[in-house]
């Protein structure tokens, strides 16, 4: 099993534009999710889901879309990119859909705007 | 409100010496509480869970419901101890929300020689 693969690894953008970061995983969990982790503030839940067709906004999810069509497919998508939003963005999952404690990550992505 | 708290942004001890990561919740209900861990390099993962009360890689963690804490413990640190720890707590916002984890800031953790 590959678990939860991430792509790219680095992006740089420019203010404005948009993108989507892809995130998969192969071990048929239900539950998928994306965090930002930046310096001293941990990591922030942007959104989630919890099984396909199903997805719900975390903690800081302005700026931001996702979708889930299928089980292994969580792409997250950047509207309009702005500076605020260079972070390191980690995709996970966990086999738990309704208390995803152990969550298994991706690799992340490193994303720059300037 | 729910939060965890991880007072110390970096730790550097030397190595053969007590390691204490601390972490502090705050939480209406009964919380599930983990530690991560993220090597360089390398992506995030879990390492312990309170609710299996194990010990990995000499690493312990109790939770302690009166002082609402879940601090990370070795005895005996090692080099490749080395890496950002990151303390969740598995709850809800609200009794609307969903479950998720509520992660704390994180602490870096340096072994020196």
């Amino acid at each position: 099993n590959a678990g939860v693969t991430q792509t790219p690894k680095f992006q740089v953008l420019k203010t404005g534009q948009s993108m989507t970061l892809q995130c998969a995983q192969d071990m048929n969990h239900e539950y998928m999710s994306w965090y930002r982790q930046d310096p001293g503030m941990g990591l922030r839940l942007i959104h989630y889901s919890v099984g396909a067709g199903i997805t719900d906004q975390g903690e800081v999810p302005n700026g931001y879309n996702v979708s889930r069509s299928t089980t292994e497919d969580f792409p997250l998508r950047l509207l309009s990119a702005a500076p605020s939003q260079t972070s390191v963005y980690f995709c996970a999952s966990s086999i738990i859909r309704d208390r995803p404690g152990e969550q298994y990550f991706g690799p992340g992505t490193r994303l720059t705007v300037t | 409100a729910q939060r965890v708290t991880q007072p110390e942004k970096l730790l550097s001890v030397f190595k053969g010496a007590p390691v204490e990561l601390k972490c502090n919740y705050s939480y209406s209900g009964s919380p599930e509480l983990f530690w991560y861990v993220q090597y360089s390099r390398q992506r995030l993962q879990l390492l312990l869970r309170h609710i299996s009360r194990e010990s990995i890689k000499g690493f312990t963690a109790d939770l302690n419901k009166g002082e609402t804490s879940f601090h990370l413990k070795k005895p005996f640190a090692q080099e490749e101890d080395s890496a950002m720890y990151y303390c969740a707590l598995s709850g809800r916002k609200s009794r609307d929300s969903n479950y998720q984890l509520i992660w704390g800031a994180g602490t870096k953790l340096i072994i020196k020689p």
